[in-house]
């Protein structure tokens, strides 16, 4: 079966810090991948997606970066955190080739810019 | 105008109501629609698909009116397990989010 895992759960982060959440899918090869940020009380945002490795998809500009340095691992990167930052960021993944609209998410990294 | 736009709620009913809410979209090329389930501070879910006309699945039921470019969920016989935020998506090359609907069930 597959699987998606994210990390950190939690941190809390002073503004200008860098950033680094993880997200690694098993069981499955080449999904498309995506990074989200659901800020309280919006809706989800597409800050990236990519379709292979090294491909990535920026959908709002920003302060952070995303990479795909293996097949079924993503990175979210920011070099320096602003206070707007602050989200509930969730990694996701779904088939390729198969535009089904169904995403699995992992369980989300909590992020507390102060 | 957002893509996707949704009533924040929240929907307070009793166990056994029925509760229905919309989500309005602004892109009428749009194909594909989807409601996920999302429970507090977790991940969200894919509860249906409405892909034609609409969908039923158990005690849900999700419909689509493409002529006023929104779709709906229905809960008929509402149990406190349902207590929790409704995410309405469509699907263009992305997955486009409203910012849910927040659905509270009591005993």
């Amino acid at each position: 079966s597959q699987t998606i895992h994210q990390w950190p759960a939690t941190l809390v982060q002073p503004v200008g810090s860098p950033l680094s959440l993880e997200c690694t899918v098993e069981g499955t090869s080449n999904p498309n991948l995506y990074w989200y940020r659901q800020a309280a009380g919006r809706g989800l945002q597409l800050l990236f997606y990519s379709v292979g490795i090294g491909q990535i998809s920026s959908e709002v500009p920003q302060n952070l970066s995303a990479s795909r340095p293996q097949d079924r691992q993503f990175i979210l990167s920011s070099k320096k955190l602003l206070l707007s930052d602050s989200g509930f960021y969730l990694c996701a993944w779904s088939y390729s080739g198969r535009n089904t609209g169904e995403l699995f998410f992992g369980e989300g990294s909590r992020l507390t810019v102060l | 105008r957002k893509e996707v736009e949704q009533d924040p709620g929240p929907f307070n009913v009793p166990e056994g109501a029925t509760v229905a809410f919309n989500c309005t979209y602004s892109n009428s090329a749009s194909q594909s629609f989807f409601w996920y389930r999302q429970d507090c501070r977790k991940e969200p879910k894919l509860l249906m698909s409405v892909y034609s006309s609409g969908n039923e699945d158990g005690r849900f039921t999700a419909q689509l009116n493409r002529a006023s470019q929104y779709i709906s969920l229905l809960i008929r016989d509402s149990k406190l397990s349902d207590s929790a935020t409704y995410l309405c998506a469509h699907n263009d090359y992305k997955l486009s989010f409203g910012a849910g609907t927040t659905v509270t069930v009591r005993a």
